[in-house]
């Protein structure tokens, strides 16, 4: 299973584009790249995921470079309600080598007025 | 789409008593669900993998006669924590994959809050 490595914590203020960055070096072929939005005492919210180049949904981007050995995620013009936790993860497709999401420590946004 | 709901989102027991948590797919068929337990300011650790028809399969660590998962329809899984004692109160989340879908996108329930008193 691909380990990956976030910030521990990040700050913006609201209004500004905030960007986490997410390594995983180990990534395999088979392997998708998903990004999750967990505020407390509450499940993992899903957000976007991807395979290569970029991704763009209505909440995020999702940037993914030629090698995949990391990703960025976009979050456009945070407000306060966006402060939560970020998990980057790697998983394997369903029929391939079945990999369960492993969550790392996560990346703790704050959104300062 | 994808919503996947739990019940109860909160209970306190007794120590020694046991507790039934649910975990509904409400707009899919999920064939995979997991289990998921996180303490105070700690990530998700997965606990188990539950599959529609057959036994759950047990992360390293994790007593699978103390935390019994049944999947008995592609809709519904259930984790009891049988004889609770207050070292696992806990927040235990659930997630459910789709069957038929090409990643492994896992869509995950609210929590239930377990406090063993």
């Amino acid at each position: 299973l691909a380990k990956t490595t976030q910030p521990i914590s990040m700050d913006s203020y609201e209004g500004q584009e905030v960007n986490i960055t997410c390594s995983h070096n180990n990534i395999a072929t088979n392997d998708y790249i998903t990004w999750y939005q967990q505020f407390p005492s509450q499940g993992p919210r899903f957000i976007i995921q991807g395979y290569k180049t970029k991704v763009t949904n209505e909440v995020a981007s999702l940037f993914i470079p030629a090698d995949r050995k990391s990703s960025t995620l976009s979050l456009p013009r945070v407000s306060l309600s966006d402060t939560a936790v970020y998990y980057c993860l790697v998983g394997a497709y369903y029929g391939g080598s079945q990999g369960n999401l492993i969550f790392g420590k996560g990346t703790k946004l704050s959104v300062k007025p | 789409g994808a919503v996947v709901s739990q019940h109860p989102s909160r209970v306190i027991c007794k120590s020694g008593t046991s507790v039934k948590i649910e975990c509904r797919s409400l707009d899919f068929q999920a064939t995979t669900m997991f289990w998921y337990r996180q303490f105070p300011k700690q990530s998700l650790m997965l606990m188990a993998t539950s599959n529609e028809g057959s036994k759950a399969t047990y992360e390293q660590g994790v007593e699978k006669d103390k935390f019994l998962i049944n999947h008995a329809s592609l809709t519904l899984s259930t984790l009891t924590v049988t004889s609770a004692h207050p070292e696992d109160s806990s927040f235990y989340i659930c997630s459910a994959r789709a069957s038929g879908g090409v990643t492994d996108t896992q869509y995950f329930g609210p929590g239930t809050r377990l406090t063993v008193l």
